[in-house]
Parts: structure tokens; sequence; C-alpha cells
């Protein structure tokens, strides 16, 4: 079994500065994948970083990385330049090797860009 | 332009009425899922498919079921069973069981 803790229901950032959100996992497997999703207010779900938990480097997509601790469980998603347009709920997930693609996700955290 | 269509956008539901949500995808892809998300929380899985004419229940299956019969599409009924059906409702789909791609999701409400 899979579990995703999401400690921070709300973040509030200034425009252009770093922000990190945090999420940590509790899993079985001893494979899995790490995945950050975007939900605007509109409601789709946008993907924005994968990794791997054999992966030797930190995923980078863009403004997007992940900080990935395995030794800790944690797979924290620092988005650096912050935008206005980066406002939104954001959700950690995981899916064990073993499990078929079946994602757990954590609760959230709403991300407020201030300008 | 390729990607998962969801429809409709909204969807009311009567008493004791079965209501199903369409989803469609051009991505070739082999997996699809159902989430439903509830105000303020994470998704929760519902049904999966891995292929065609072959489905497995999720965390929360009770009051709903799904068909598969084609690779393109994977239809969700929500039952007169499922006594607390409000909710958003997400479809998604990936090749294996990789990065899930998701629609843009129907909201149901009960009248």
């Amino acid at each position: 079994a899979q579990k995703i803790t999401q400690t921070q229901p709300g973040m509030f950032v200034q425009e252009k500065e770093a922000v990190t959100l945090d999420c940590t996992y509790d899993t079985s497997d001893p494979s899995y994948g790490l995945f950050w999703y975007k939900q605007p207010s509109s409601g789709e779900m946008i993907f924005l970083i994968y990794q791997g938990s054999y992966d030797q480097q930190n995923a980078t997509e863009g403004r997007y990385s992940l900080n990935f601790q395995k030794a800790r469980k944690s797979a924290n998603l620092v988005i650096s330049a912050s935008q206005l347009g980066d406002s939104a709920m954001y959700f950690c997930a995981t899916a064990g090797g073993t499990s078929y693609g079946k994602l757990t996700f954590g609760q959230g955290t709403i991300l407020t860009v201030h300008p | 332009d390729g990607g998962i269509t969801q429809s409709p956008k909204y969807l009311f539901r009567k008493e004791g009425q079965n209501v199903t949500l369409s989803c469609e995808q051009n991505l070739n892809h082999d997996a699809m899922y159902w989430y439903r998300q509830d105000p303020g929380q994470g998704l929760r899985l519902i049904y999966y498919s891995q292929i065609v004419n072959d489905f497995q229940k999720g965390d929360i299956a009770e009051g709903y079921s799904v068909s598969r019969e084609k690779k393109e599409s994977f239809p969700l009924t929500v039952t007169s069973a499922q006594k607390n059906p409000t909710a958003f409702y997400l479809c998604a789909s990936s090749i294996g069981g990789h990065i899930q791609y998701f629609g843009a999701g129907t909201r149901l409400s009960v009248l």
C-alpha cells in the first residue's frame, strides 16, 4: 500500500521567487514512481514532473524540479521564478511497481502567487 | 490534436437514476482510469483498465460500473446504488502504467 502526505494546506509566494512544496511518501514497493500534478481552478490535472525511485539524478522540467531524498522518503517540488499563472492546487502522487499505474494522491497544497 | 475528452462538463442526476460519463482518448494509450475528487481532497481511483475488454476495481468501485469495448473509450456509469455521487470525476490514460494524462473532468450533482 502507498500513502502520500502533503502537510502544507496552503502556501504563498511572491512573484519571481522560488517556492518548495513538501511531499513525503510511504510505500512497500521496492520500485515506484513519484509524480507532481497541477490543478488550476478549471479542474484539469496537468502533469508536471516524474521521478523514478532508481533514478540517480533529481528530475527537472523547465522551472520545476523534484528534490528527491529517498532515505527521508521525501519528494518535494521546487518551482523557481514563480509566475501568477502558477497559482493552483498541487498534488503529489505515487505508483508502485506492482500496482500498475494506480496512482495514490496526497491531499494537495494550494499555492497562491502574489504580484 | 491528441487528448482526452470528457463529456458532459456538468451532469445532474435524479434520485434512483443511472448516469453515464463519457471518456474518449485519441492518444493510442492502452490503459485508462477513472478517479473521483471530493471538494478539497485528492483523487481516489474508481476503476482502471489495462487493455480492451478487461478492467479492475480501484479503491472505491462500489456503486459504479465501467466497460472497455474499444481502446479509445472508457465510459463510467454512476448507478443508483452510489448514494453520494456528487463529486468531480476525472478520466486519465497512460501508456502501460506510466505517466497519466487527464481529461478536463465532469462535475456531477444530485437534483
